[in-house]
C-alpha cells in the first residue's frame, strides 16, 4: 500500500539552529513530492515540490528539502529556524501513474521554535 | 484573486442532518478535490473533479455527495451526518490533476456533529 511516513509528532529546536523534519514514503515508481505547512486555523500552504532533477530543492521562507532515491525520503530542512517557522508540516506524495490527482500525506510534525 | 475559498468556518449538526460546504476557486483550476483533516491521520481525499460535470471518488467517499457545474464551483454535500464526519474538511485546487501541480487550499470547514 501507498504511505507516507513522519516519523515524528514534533520536533523542537531553538531559533537559529538548523532544522530537519524528516519524511519516507513507500510510492511505486518516481513520485512527485511535496511539502506543506499548516498554520493555526489555516489550510495548508505549498512550501516546494520535487518533480525531477537536482535532489536538493529550494522553496518559500529559506527551506528547502532533500531528495534520496535510495532511502525513499525527502527530508525538509532549514539552515536557520526562526520562531515564526513554529507551525505543522505535512509531507505528500502524488504517484506519477494515478489518474485521480490524489495526494498522500503523512500525518504530519509539529515544529516548535524557542526563542 | 482570493484563491480558495470556503464557507462555512464553523457548523455545528446534529445526527441524520444534511447540509452543504460551498467551495469556490478563482483561479480557473481543472482540477478540484476535498479533503479531511483528522488528528494523527493526515488529510484523506473524499471525492474530486477533473472538469466541470466530471466528479469521482477519492479513498473515503461513503456519507458524501459532489458536483462541479461550474469550474468555478466545487460544493460537498453531506446527506445525513453521522458522528464520525466531525471532522475539519478542507477544499483544495490545481491547474491539473498532476505533472507535478500543487494543490491550494482553502481556509477549511471546522465540523462537529453531535
Amino acid at each position: 500500500a501507498q504511505s507516507v511516513a513522519q516519523p515524528e509528532d514534533q520536533v523542537n529546536v531553538a531559533e537559529g539552529n538548523p532544522l530537519t523534519v524528516k519524511c519516507t514514503y513507500s510510492v511505486s515508481g518516481n513520485p512527485y513530492l511535496f511539502w506543506y505547512v499548516q498554520y493555526p486555523n489555516r489550510g495548508l500552504q505549498f512550501l516546494l515540490k520535487y518533480i525531477t532533477g537536482d535532489n536538493l530543492v529550494k522553496g518559500s521562507y529559506g527551506f528547502e528539502a532533500e531528495f534520496n532515491k535510495s532511502q525513499t525520503s525527502f527530508h525538509l530542512k532549514k539552515p536557520s529556524a526562526l520562531v515564526s517557522d513554529s507551525a505543522l508540516y505535512f509531507c505528500a506524495v502524488r504517484d506519477r501513474s494515478s489518474n485521480t490527482g490524489k495526494l498522500i500525506f503523512g500525518q504530519g510534525t509539529t515544529l516548535q521554535v524557542k526563542p | 484573486n482570493a484563491g480558495v475559498t470556503q464557507t462555512p468556518k464553523f457548523q455545528v449538526l446534529k445526527t441524520g442532518q444534511s447540509m452543504t460546504l460551498q467551495c469556490a476557486q478563482d483561479m480557473n483550476h481543472e482540477y478540484m478535490s476535498w479533503y479531511r483533516q483528522d488528528p494523527g491521520m493526515g488529510l484523506r481525499l473524499i471525492h474530486y473533479s477533473v472538469g466541470a460535470g466530471i466528479t469521482d471518488q477519492g479513498e473515503v467517499p461513503n456519507g458524501y455527495n459532489v458536483s462541479r457545474s461550474t469550474t468555478e464551483d466545487f460544493p460537498l454535500r453531506l446527506l445525513s451526518a453521522a458522528p464520525s464526519q466531525t471532522s475539519v474538511y478542507f477544499c483544495a485546487s490545481s491547474y491539473d490533476r498532476g505533472h507535478g501541480s500543487p494543490l491550494h487550499f482553502g481556509n477549511g470547514t471546522r465540523l462537529t456533529v453531535t
